[in-house]
């Protein structure tokens, strides 16, 4: 089975830290996708990468930057935290899309309360 | 740009029933669409992936079917448990040279009572 792990649950910071996301997955998988979920709103996607040291942006970057140096590690950066960005966090991990039929993997999420 | 709508919003059923989850998504030129399940807290778990030249998907007590030509997508799950509450989403490639990028529905809660 593909493990996605998130290396916290809950997580408590004040604002204007700059906050570390981290992400693991062990399937060798090239994708790795950053969500977040706030109610009324679903999962939106902040970033993602398509292999090592590739990044793109999704819908909702701002605020937000991250880091791929291995392949299976995705971390989220907040530069700055502002409370808006109190929310759950979700990363996802698949196969390349060139199969186009690669589900998605996601880990349990965090939980991050900026104060 | 992709859309998907999932109805109701909410279900609350006795255990036992059979029941259908609805996805609607507004471009119908997708490869697959994937259903999840999601417990309080918790991150999302892949239920069923159908590929688009499928119509049915079936794992267990649930089935999910899809018809691209009418942008819609059914999960049915069969003799509901409590344990089946949670909420379930639906997801859809974004479309393009995406590298798998998903656009979800907002999701059914579903509750069953005993």
């Amino acid at each position: 089975d593909v493990k996605v792990t998130q290396s916290s649950r809950y997580l408590v910071k004040r604002t204007g830290e700059k906050v570390f996301l981290e992400c693991v997955q062990d399937m060798d998988h090239e994708n790795m996708f950053w969500y977040r979920q706030d109610p009324g709103l679903g999962l939106r996607l902040i970033y993602f990468s398509y292999d090592v040291k590739m990044k793109e942006k999704g819908d909702i970057p701002e605020g937000y930057s991250v880091s791929r140096e291995k392949k299976e590690r995705f971390s989220l950066i907040l530069e700055s935290a502002s409370t808006n960005q109190t929310s759950m966090y979700l990363c996802a991990s698949s196969l390349f899309w060139s199969g186009k039929n690669q589900p998605q993997h996601f880990g349990d999420g965090t939980r991050l309360s900026i104060l | 740009k992709q859309e998907v709508t999932q109805i109701p919003a909410a279900l609350s059923v006795p255990e036992g029933e059979n029941l259908v989850l609805n996805c609607s998504f507004t471009d119908s030129a997708i490869y697959n669409l994937q259903w999840f399940r999601q417990d309080p807290g918790k991150g999302l778990t892949s239920l069923l992936l159908i590929q688009s030249s499928q119509r049915e998907q079936t794992s267990g007590r649930l089935n999910a079917s899809l018809d691209k030509s009418s942008g819609r997508s059914t999960l049915y799950i069969a003799a509901s448990q409590p344990g089946d509450s949670a909420t379930y989403l639906c997801a859809v490639p974004a479309g393009g040279t995406s590298y798998g990028k998903l656009t979800f529905g907002q999701g059914t809660i579903l509750t069953v009572h005993p």
